[in-house]
C-alpha cells in the first residue's frame, strides 16, 4: 500500500515567522511529487510539481526540495503571513498516471496577525 | 489552466437518500477526477471519467455506490447514492490538463 505522510499535522506560528512542512512518500516508482495549497471553500492550488531528485522550486515566499532517494520534500514559508493560512498537501504521483494521486493528509498552517 | 466548477458547493441530506453532484470544466478535457475527503483524512480518488467510456473505479469504490456520468468533454455527474453518515465528506472534481486542476468541492453532509 503506497502511503504519503505529512508532518506536522496542524501548525500554528506567529506573523512574520518562517516554518516548514515534511513530506515523506514511497522512493520506489517515483514520477513526480506535487504540493498544493488549500483554502476552505476554495480549489487546492497548485504550488510545485517535483521530479528530479535535488530539484529546489521557489514561488515568491514558498520555497520546496526533493529527495527522491529517501523518499522525502520540505516545503518551507518564509516570513509567514496571515494569508498563508490554509492546508497545505503534498501528493505522491508513481507510474506517470496522470490523476492518479496519492495525498497526505496535509499541514494545516495558521498564522496570527 | 483549467477552470473548474462545482454544484451544489454543499448540501446536508437524509440518509438513504442520493445526491449528485456536478462538474463544468472551461475547457474539453479528456480526463476526468473524482475525488473525495473523509473528515480527518487524505484526498482519495474514487475514480476516473474519461467520455465515451465507462468510468474506471479504485479499489473500494463500486459503480453501484458511486455511479458517473461523462456526457460531453466539459462535464461530469458523480452520484453518492443510498447515503450513510459514513457518506460526509468533501468530494472534488479534478482534470488534467497538462497539470492536476481541482474545483472548488463539494461539502456533503448526512445526518
Amino acid at each position: 500500500i503506497l502511503n504519503v505522510e505529512q508532518s506536522p499535522q496542524s501548525l500554528h506560528v506567529q506573523e512574520g515567522d518562517s516554518t516548514n512542512f515534511t513530506c515523506s512518500f514511497p522512493s520506489s516508482n517515483f514520477y513526480a511529487l506535487h504540493w498544493y495549497r488549500w483554502e476552505t471553500a476554495k480549489s487546492p492550488e497548485a504550488l510545485f510539481v517535483m521530479t528530479l531528485n535535488g530539484d529546489e522550486k521557489k514561488k515568491g515566499r514558498i520555497s520546496a526540495t526533493l529527495n527522491t532517494k529517501e523518499g522525502y520534500s520540505y516545503l518551507y514559508i518564509k516570513g509567514s503571513q496571515p494569508e498563508d493560512s490554509a492546508t497545505y498537501l503534498c501528493a505522491f504521483n508513481y507510474g506517470g498516471s496522470q490523476g492518479n494521486l496519492i495525498f497526505g493528509k496535509g499541514t494545516k498552517l495558521s498564522v496570527k496577525p | 489552466s483549467a477552470v473548474i466548477s462545482q454544484k451544489p458547493s454543499r448540501d446536508i441530506c437524509q440518509r438513504g437518500t442520493s445526491l449528485t453532484i456536478q462538474c463544468q470544466v472551461d475547457s474539453q478535457v479528456t480526463m476526468m477526477f473524482w475525488y473525495r475527503q473523509q473528515p480527518g483524512q487524505s484526498l482519495t480518488l474514487i475514480a476516473t471519467a474519461n467520455q465515451g467510456s465507462e468510468a474506471t473505479y479504485e479499489s473500494g469504490f463500486v459503480i453501484d455506490k458511486f455511479p458517473i456520468s461523462r456526457p460531453n468533454l466539459t462535464f461530469s455527474t458523480l452520484t453518492v447514492s443510498n447515503m450513510s453518515p459514513e457518506d460526509s465528506s468533501i468530494y472534488l472534481c479534478s482534470v488534467w490538463d497538462n497539470e492536476q486542476f481541482f474545483g472548488p468541492g463539494t461539502r456533503l453532509t448526512v445526518l
